[in-house]
This record gives structure tokens, sequence and C-alpha cells, in this order.
């Protein structure tokens, strides 16, 4: 069963804009991850939350963990037409192995 | 570090035919592979967790007769579709798992194609 639940589904934004993609789940975790596809690729590795930590930077990402609310968030700042892709957050569930649970993904578009 | 390897990248078959799928790790050794699966414009979902050395562990609804995992090395699993239909047209990707950061990450590799005619 899907574990992780995205929002928006598709966002469409001008190029420099933010984008924020939202990500909520149902159990207890040990992280959460969020990852790109470009279409008909592979995933690549954005970054990864600990259930002990609140917020982590990565260049221009920055992702937040609420795990009172199941939520985080994924906010990429000064969008380029480079970061159009899908988006979707995995969580590693607590006791489950190290096995990811995917969400249904977001199609974020960047126009130029 | 940590790259992982598809092979092929993608592939056509006609129905009723088995397709190899190859998951390798080139720099590191993985005792533990996963196996998804991704219909278009979809998630991935987790077919199995493929184990060096032992059976694989097939998640609910995914026929294990079917979509055959073989883990006879620490480089290289491989997913054989038996005798594949139209429905099984997918994107099928693995990933192999390395200690990472003082835990563990799944590393993905780059998906195969697969069209069943």
């Amino acid at each position: 069963s899907q574990q992780g639940e995205e929002d928006p589904q598709a966002l469409s934004i001008q190029e420099g804009e933010n984008a924020t993609m939202n990500c909520s789940y149902k159990t207890s975790i040990n992280n959460l991850q969020w990852y790109r596809q470009n279409s008909g690729r592979g995933l690549v590795h954005l970054i990864l939350i600990r259930s002990n930590e609140r917020e982590k930077h990565s260049g221009r990402l920055r992702v937040t963990l609420d795990t009172s609310k199941k939520s985080s968030s994924l906010l990429i700042t000064a969008s380029r037409a480079a970061d159009t892709a899908s988006y979707f957050c995995a969580t590693e569930t607590s006791g489950a192995n190290s096995k990811l649970t995917f969400g249904k993904g977001i199609t974020l578009s960047v126009r130029p | 570090g940590a790259v992982v390897s598809q092979h092929p990248s993608r592939v056509i078959c006609k129905s009723g035919t088995s397709v190899k799928i190859e998951c390798r790790s080139l720099d590191f050794q993985a005792t533990t592979m996963f196996w998804y699966r991704q219909f278009p414009k979809q998630s991935l979902m987790l077919m199995a967790t493929s184990n060096e050395g032992s059976k694989a562990t097939y998640e609910q609804g995914v026929e294990k007769d079917k979509f055959l995992i073989n883990h006879a090395s620490l480089t290289l699993s491989t997913l054989t579709v038996t005798s594949a239909h139209p429905e099984d047209s997918s994107f099928y990707i693995c990933s192999a798992l390395a200690a990472s950061g003082g835990g563990w990450e799944q590393f993905f590799g780059p998906g195969t194609r697969l069209t069943v005619l």
C-alpha cells in the first residue's frame, strides 16, 4: 500500500520561482527521502531526512519533516527549467529492514 | 561510488517468452537488492527483496513463479519475467542496499523498459 501521499500532484511554475511539494505518510518512520525522476529515466536521490531531524538543506533544496503531523515538504528555490521532473517522497518504515514505500509523485513543470 | 547498473535498458519481446533483467552493484557489494515496477505516470511499487544466498521475499500480490529472482553473488541480482504478457510491460527498477552515513541507503539502477508485444 502507498505510504507517502504527495501534493499537489502537478505543479507548474515560472523559472526563478520557488516550488514547494508536500508529502504525508501514515506510520512511524526511520527516515524520509525525496527522489527526482526525469521522464522514462531512473531515480536520482535528492535528500534524506531522519526521523530525529526537522530540517535539512542541500544546495537549492530544503526539506522539512514534522513527525507529529507525519508530513514533509520539499522546497526548491530559484527553480530552473532543468528542474522539470517527477518528484517522489519515500519512507523507510520503522522495522522495515530498509524497505522504502513511495508516494504517487508530483509532476513539476518549470516554464522558461 | 555506489553505482548500480541494469541490463538491458530496453527490451521488446513476444508474448509467452521469458526475459531476464540484470542488476549489478559496480563498486560495492550488496547482500540486499530490491526490485520495483513502475507503470506509466505511476509510482514505484516494490515487488520483492532479493537476498544474496537465500530466497527472495515477495510483496503481497506478486507471483514468485512469474517473477523469478536470483541473487547468486554480492554484486548481481537477476529478475526473470517468465511467460511475459502485454500486461507485464512496465519499467523495472532495481536498487542495491549499501552502508551510507551511519545508516543504510538504497542506490537505484537506471531502469529497464520492458515491452511485451
